[in-house]
């Protein structure tokens, strides 16, 4: 079955850096756009990027954008993203997520989140 | 881009009842509509795409519907495991944006 595993979150100082993966299997991993989207403690859901199935289009919400790369590696089924001058704001569960097969831009499948704790 | 508003934020409900949430777009977004589940610790769970097309395996007590800026999400005798908190999100264009969440507690 489909599963994603969320890894590398942690607490961190502002300003330093962090890398996130996402270990997919159960489903083809190269024909699959990917996503991340977090939730800050006591909000909402928050889009934050996408890579598409080839690796050759990204998108990032406003807020990280120029801090935030997300990347893929096929021949391990990861997908990363590096995190670039964390701030306090950046402070959230981090997820990611798969986009349906069948049904374009929906998320079908989440993995449970990792931690980030940006704090002095 | 999109703002997503859902009510009421939390709702209270015994098992049994019939619960409706309801999501307003602030464009049109025709029916590029999810309703997700989440608990605390856990992944999000796909309930319904495209405003009213059930995902495999949720059960039938759930239903979408809606299109242009009105969105519900019914669920039709709430079962105990149904305590959770409810996320729309559009997705007729970049950025993805989600509502708030409405809490359905006990």
């Amino acid at each position: 079955q489909v599963q994603l595993v969320e890894s590398g979150g942690g607490v961190v100082q502002p300003g330093r850096s962090l890398r996130l993966s996402c270990a997919a299997s159960g489903f083809t991993f190269t024909t699959s756009v990917m996503h991340w989207v977090r939730q800050a403690p006591g909000k909402g859901l928050e889009w934050v990027a996408v890579i598409s199935h080839d690796g050759r289009h990204k998108d990032y919400a406003d807020s990280v954008k120029g801090r935030f790369t997300v990347a893929r590696d096929d021949s391990k089924t990861l997908v990363s993203l590096q995190m670039t001058g964390l701030t306090i704001e950046d402070t959230a569960i981090y997820f990611c997520a798969r986009v349906s097969p069948e049904q374009q831009s929906v998320l079908d499948h989440w993995g449970q989140g990792t931690l980030v704790t940006v704090s002095s | 881009d999109v703002q997503m508003t859902q009510s009421p934020s939390s709702l209270s409900a015994s098992v049994g009842d019939r619960v409706t949430i309801t999501c307003q777009a602030s464009q049109d977004i025709s029916d590029f509509l999810i309703w997700y589940q989440h608990k605390s610790g856990r992944a999000p769970k796909l309930l319904v795409y495209e405003a009213s097309h059930l995902e495999t395996g949720v059960p039938s007590r759930f239903s979408g519907s809606g299109s242009g800026t009105n969105f519900t999400l019914t669920i039709t005798g709430v079962q105990p495991e149904d305590f959770a908190i409810y996320y729309c999100q559009q997705y007729d264009q970049y950025p993805l944006t989600f509502g708030q969440g409405a809490r359905l507690d006990i």
